[in-house]
């Protein structure tokens, strides 16, 4: 199994540039998260799904927008990039029900110029 | 705001020693996960633990739950290159949201 897999690997954008962060994942989970990770910070919530068509604000899900058309994919788009929004970010599933394990892909650095 | 407060936040010993990562907030939790992270990667689950004062050993690991549900810790024996990264821990809150603490960023030098 690939797991949880992110693309791209690594960005940078212009200020007011927009962009679409892919996360798909093939373990038939319901649950799909996205983090951003900034330096001597704890991962933040940026918006979550707990299945198909489905989504709902994180802590942190002002300049982003995400959707959930299928199970296995859950795309995070960036409208007008800010310098703020430069981090690493990382998507993430879990099957639901009492499993809390997360399985994480391995991340996108984005760099907002 | 809840926070989990990791201690210390970077910890850089020599191969063979052993040592002692912390996890500590004044918030209850239902569970806490730790988690490890290499450069480049996403976290990667070590252990979750449910109930006050449980101990869990994963070979030179061991992770104990406080007695409170506030605190954790993360004891490694005998410390190897191998276990390089950053240790990240989360704690499962009442509104079932999971809260991060920063990590510890852990090297051990051979």
């Amino acid at each position: 199994n690939a797991g949880v897999t992110q693309t791209p690997k690594f960005r940078i954008l212009k200020i007011g540039q927009s962009m679409t962060l892919q996360c798909a994942q093939d373990m038939n989970h319901n649950y799909m998260y996205w983090y951003r990770q900034d330096p001597g910070m704890g991962l933040k919530l940026i918006y979550y799904s707990v299945g198909a068509g489905i989504t709902d604000k994180g802590e942190v899900p002002n300049g982003y927008n995400v959707s959930r058309s299928t199970t296995e994919d859950f795309p995070l788009r960036l409208e007008l990039a800010a310098p703020s929004q430069t981090s690493v970010y990382f998507c993430a599933s879990r099957p639901g029900g009492s499993s809390e394990k997360l399985f994480f892909g391995s991340g996108t650095q984005l760099s907002v110029l | 705001t809840q926070l989990l407060e990791q201690s210390p936040q970077f910890l850089s010993i020599q191969e063979g020693e052993n040592l002692t990562v912390y996890c500590n907030s004044s918030s209850v939790f239902s569970s806490l996960q730790w988690y490890r992270q290499e450069p480049g990667e996403g976290p990667v689950l070590l252990v979750t633990v449910v109930t006050g004062g449980e101990v869990k050993k994963l070979k030179r690991l061991t992770f104990q739950f406080g007695d409170a549900r506030k605190d954790s810790s993360l004891h490694i024996t005998a410390a190897q290159p191998g276990d390089t990264g950053l240790y990240l821990c989360a704690g499962r809150d009442s509104n079932y949201q999971l809260i991060w603490g920063a990590g510890t960023k852990l090297i051990i030098k051979p």
